[in-house]
């Protein structure tokens, strides 16, 4: 069984790094694109970006990047998104997704609640 | 980018209604289009892509059609566990980019 899990939720103060995680299993982990999504509170879905595990291939979308960095650790299965500066703006719901291609959302994590406050 | 428009914003609908969704991009995708269902303090979850192409386990009371700028989620059948919240996505090229959502509602 294909499954994503995420690490749990996160309270942070404004200007605070923070880096979370999303671990795949039951499938070849380095076959497949992992893409993350940002759901602000009550709001819709954005596309951040996508990064292929085998290579570390990514793609931001120009509203996140040189905001978060996309990684992954193939010898662990794990994908992350990561923050140096974190902003009250940053408070959402984050999920990870195993894509079909680099396309299509097919698998997704449990997401992440982040939360920044002073 | 290429913009997602959905219409309408929501819809309200009862059991063992026929509810149509549209999706609208600003330029021709031809059929790299998904659609996903919301649940609240859920994940998304794939329904369609490709435009028409059913998810494995999604039930046949959906469906899409649709190619180039305009696109269409049908629920044939309204069932309970459909109240929910729609998003269309296109995958044409990147950024990958949502509609807004159309939720469901009784």
């Amino acid at each position: 069984e294909v499954q994503l899990v995420q690490s749990g939720a996160e309270v942070k103060k404004p200007g605070e790094s923070l880096k979370i995680s999303c671990r795949g299993s039951g499938y070849s982990f380095t076959n497949h694109w992992i893409g993350w999504v940002r759901q602000m509170p009550g709001k819709g879905l954005e596309w951040m970006g996508i990064i292929h595990p085998a290579d570390s291939d990514t793609t931001y979308s120009p509203s996140f990047e040189g905001q978060v960095t996309i990684s992954a650790d193939k010898s662990i299965s794990t994908a992350y998104l990561q923050w140096t500066s974190l902003r009250a703006s940053d408070t959402a719901m984050y999920y990870c997704a195993r894509q079909i291609s680099n396309s299509w959302s097919a698998y997704w994590g449990q997401g992440t609640l982040v939360t920044v406050s002073s | 980018d290429i913009q997602m428009t959905q219409s309408p914003s929501s819809v309200s609908a009862s059991v063992g209604d026929r509810v149509t969704i549209a999706c609208r991009a600003s330029q021709d995708i031809s059929s790299w289009l998904a659609w996903y269902q919301q649940k609240p303090g859920r994940a998304p979850k794939l329904l369609i892509y490709g435009a028409s192409t059913l998810q494995s386990g999604v039930p046949s009371r959906f469906s899409g059609t649709g190619s180039g700028t305009d696109f269409t989620l049908t629920i044939s059948s309204l069932q309970p566990e459909d109240f929910a919240t729609y998003y269309c996505q296109q995958a044409n090229s990147f950024p990958l980019t949502f509609g807004g959502g159309t939720k469901v509602e009784v």
